[in-house]
């Protein structure tokens, strides 16, 4: 157990349709990162949050949005899902962006897995 | 943006086997790991290596920043080595970059 937890794990539903992906990091983490996997793919950084503040945005779709609320966990939103968004997406968490050593290693959740059917 | 770049893409040993993936950066970087992700998809963090070497089992991991590489070393090759790894790195006032990969299969 890696201490970061997202749920779901597994996702079913249709395109059209909205979902959220929940996320709490590891204790003491106050950052947060969304990374999406397609099959077979690279993971692409989708957005970051740091004590609930927007940090840095990547490849994120106006259909998806996200928080980080003041218990530090995350909410990922997909929203008008189409049959591309099928992948897994993972959450990781660090301590934070401060510039001391080690501030920033990666923690990575199980990661949810989406299918859009 | 940093570009990260991974060999060998795909590897193929033999249970028992050694082998070597590299990871190189087209800049410096203050972060730098090695993640494995296993055949169920779990992403597990590696190595935590900005620079030096570290050794965990048969595993160890050398980072020369100034030359903007780094090695993961596998020694004894297990079936449970199986999956891809995966380098990234980061920069203050960027984000995590992640290479695209190595696909290792271990055959027994």
């Amino acid at each position: 157990d890696s201490g970061v937890t997202q749920t779901p794990k597994h996702l079913i539903t249709a395109t059209g349709q909205r979902v959220t992906l929940r996320c709490s990091p590891r204790s003491g983490d106050l950052s947060v990162y969304w990374y999406q996997q397609s099959l077979d793919q690279g993971l692409q950084f989708l957005i970051q949050y740091y004590n609930g503040e927007e940090r840095a945005k990547g490849n994120i779709l106006e259909r998806f949005s996200a928080q980080q609320f003041p218990d530090l966990h995350s909410e990922l939103n997909l929203s008008s899902l189409e049959l591309g968004d099928s992948a897994l997406y993972f959450c990781a968490s660090s301590v934070g962006v401060q510039s001391a050593s080690g501030a920033n290693v990666l923690t990575f959740g199980a990661g949810s897995r989406l299918t859009v059917l | 943006g940093i570009q990260v770049e991974q060999s060998p893409p795909d590897l193929i040993l033999q249970e028992g086997a050694n082998s070597t993936l590299r990871c190189n950066f087209s800049d410096s970087v203050n972060n730098l790991q090695w993640f494995h992700q296993n055949p169920w998809g779990q992403l597990i963090n590696l190595f935590y290596i900005p620079s030096g070497t570290k050794q965990n089992g048969r595993l160890s991991a050398t980072t020369v920043a100034t030359e903007r590489y780094s090695l993961l070393y596998i020694s004894s090759s297990q079936t449970t080595d199986s999956g891809v790894y995966f380098c990234a790195g980061y920069n203050y006032g960027q984000n995590f970059v992640f290479g695209p990969g190595t696909r290792l299969s271990v055959l027994p």
